[in-house]
């Protein structure tokens, strides 16, 4: 069965500051991921997925990831935060013949002025 | 296009009562979820449905918890009787099908089990 790692439960970073989520997974099979954001108060939406082609995914609101297979990881990134970017975000793995989508623990990110 | 409607947003209820949240997906989604989400952990699936079919359940406390999706629109979720335990924020999501398909999340029903 697939799981996945969040290592970091939460990251303050300052506004403008860049910013790096680091997600590592664990299957026996073939994968596609996915980051889910969770802003105050709202369902989770999706910031971007991979499912197969180039490793590097750009997603919404400027963010993006980079799937690297030897190293079982799907590090999410961002160049310049916004205050607007404070939120939990969720890494999330389905087997390529499954069903199940499996969240990881999540990080909360908190951006300072 | 209308997003996924669940109510109620807050419950309190004591232990041992029941409680039941429904689910509106979004408009011809085939694949409907609930997933549970305690306190500083990521959503746990505890049911997939496609159409009226059950795809998942085996996260599923089948002693104390049931759900349906008659007729392959709207669904219900049900705790009987309910423990501390089951404090949590119930999700629902639904998508076009199963598979690695982008998943709609409702803003969820926060359920507090005094």
């Amino acid at each position: 069965a697939q799981s996945v790692t969040q290592l970091d439960s939460q990251v303050p970073v300052f506004e403008e500051a860049p910013v790096e989520l680091r997600c590592n997974y664990s299957s026996s099979v073939s994968v596609y991921l996915f980051w889910y954001v969770q802003y105050p108060n709202q369902g989770l939406q999706l910031l971007l997925k991979y499912l197969s082609g180039s490793t590097l995914v750009k997603g919404i609101n400027g963010f993006e990831a980079e799937f690297n297979k030897s190293q079982t990881s799907f590090h999410l990134r961002k160049p310049s935060v916004h205050i607007s970017d404070t939120a939990e975000y969720f890494c999330a793995v389905i087997e390529a013949a499954g069903n199940k989508l499996t969240f990881g623990g999540g990080t909360r990110v908190l951006v300072k002025p | 296009e209308a997003g996924v409607a669940q109510s109620p947003r807050y419950k309190i209820i004591e232990k041992r009562q029941s409680v039941a949240f429904w689910c509106n997906p979004i408009s011809g989604h085939a694949t409907l979820y609930w997933y549970q989400q305690i306190l500083g952990q990521g959503p746990k699936l505890l049911i997939q449905f496609q159409n009226n079919g059950v795809v998942d359940d085996s996260q599923l406390p089948k002693d104390r918890f049931s759900a349906e999706r008659l007729k392959g629109v709207d669904s219900t979720l049900k705790i009987q009787p309910a423990k501390l335990e089951d404090s949590a924020v119930y999700l629902c999501a639904s998508s076009q099908g199963t598979g690695p398909q982008t998943q709609y999340f409702g803003p969820g029903t926060r359920l507090l089990v005094l």
